[in-house]
């Protein structure tokens, strides 16, 4: 069974520019997640959707952060424009189901913004 | 605001030690589970506990939970450098059913 996919690894842009990271769970899950992780902290939750609809974005920060997920499968978080404060690791996880169970996460992206 | 705080921020043992690392938590939980991160890496699961269950167990992994004292602890026994790597811990709490991740132990395993 193929893991969570995310692309690109790495990333690096200057303040105010935009980026977009995609995201594609594992086969068949149905509740995809979007956490940022700052250096030396751990995971926070974005936004979570169940199929192609959102459970929760209370901690997206609207005015900058965007995310979508057509079709119930793929997943794409866009950041415009970036602040400084947006360097971090973008972790991507996916569950079969939309309780809090096991969680299987993507490599991550890692952004710098300079 | 992050809902478990893991005990101690860093620790850094002998290959063959034992490894215990602490999470205390706010609230009510439905269940507490714990990650792995390896530099660089995503997060991998380790082991889940219910919250009417007091002790689990996989292979050298052993995980407690005392939910008088909000608070957990994952015992890595007989430890070898491949275990160094970011431990987390995550409860999920009421309704909402998210995983609320802590700040982290960073275990180093000398060989």
């Amino acid at each position: 069974e193929a893991g969570v996919a995310q692309s690109p690894r790495y990333k690096i842009i200057e303040k105010r520019q935009s980026v977009a990271f995609w995201c594609n769970p594992i086969s068949g899950h149905a509740t995809l997640y979007w956490y940022q992780q700052i250096l030396g902290q751990g995971p926070k939750l974005l936004i979570q959707f169940q199929n192609n609809g959102v459970v929760d974005d209370s901690q997206l920060p609207k005015d900058r952060f965007s995310a979508e997920r057509l079709k119930g499968v793929d997943s794409t978080l866009k950041i415009q424009p970036a602040k400084l404060e947006d360097s971090a690791v973008y972790l991507c996880a996916s569950s079969r189901g939309g309780g809090a169970e096991t969680q299987y996460f993507g490599p991550g992206t890692r952004l710098l913004v300079l | 605001s992050q809902q478990g705080e893991e005990d101690p921020q860093a620790l850094s043992i002998q290959e063959g030690e034992n490894a215990t690392m602490n999470c205390s938590y706010k609230t009510s939980i439905n269940n507490l589970q714990w990650y792995r991160q390896n530099s660089g890496r995503g997060l991998v699961h380790l082991i889940l506990i219910r919250s009417n269950e007091r002790e689990k167990h996989s292979g050298r992994l052993r995980v407690t939970l005392d939910t008088s004292k909000k608070s957990s602890s994952l015992l890595i026994t007989a430890s070898r450098a491949a275990d160094t790597a970011s431990y987390f811990c995550a409860t999920d709490a009421g309704s909402a059913r998210q995983l609320t991740f802590g700040s982290g132990t960073q275990l180093t395993v000398l060989p």
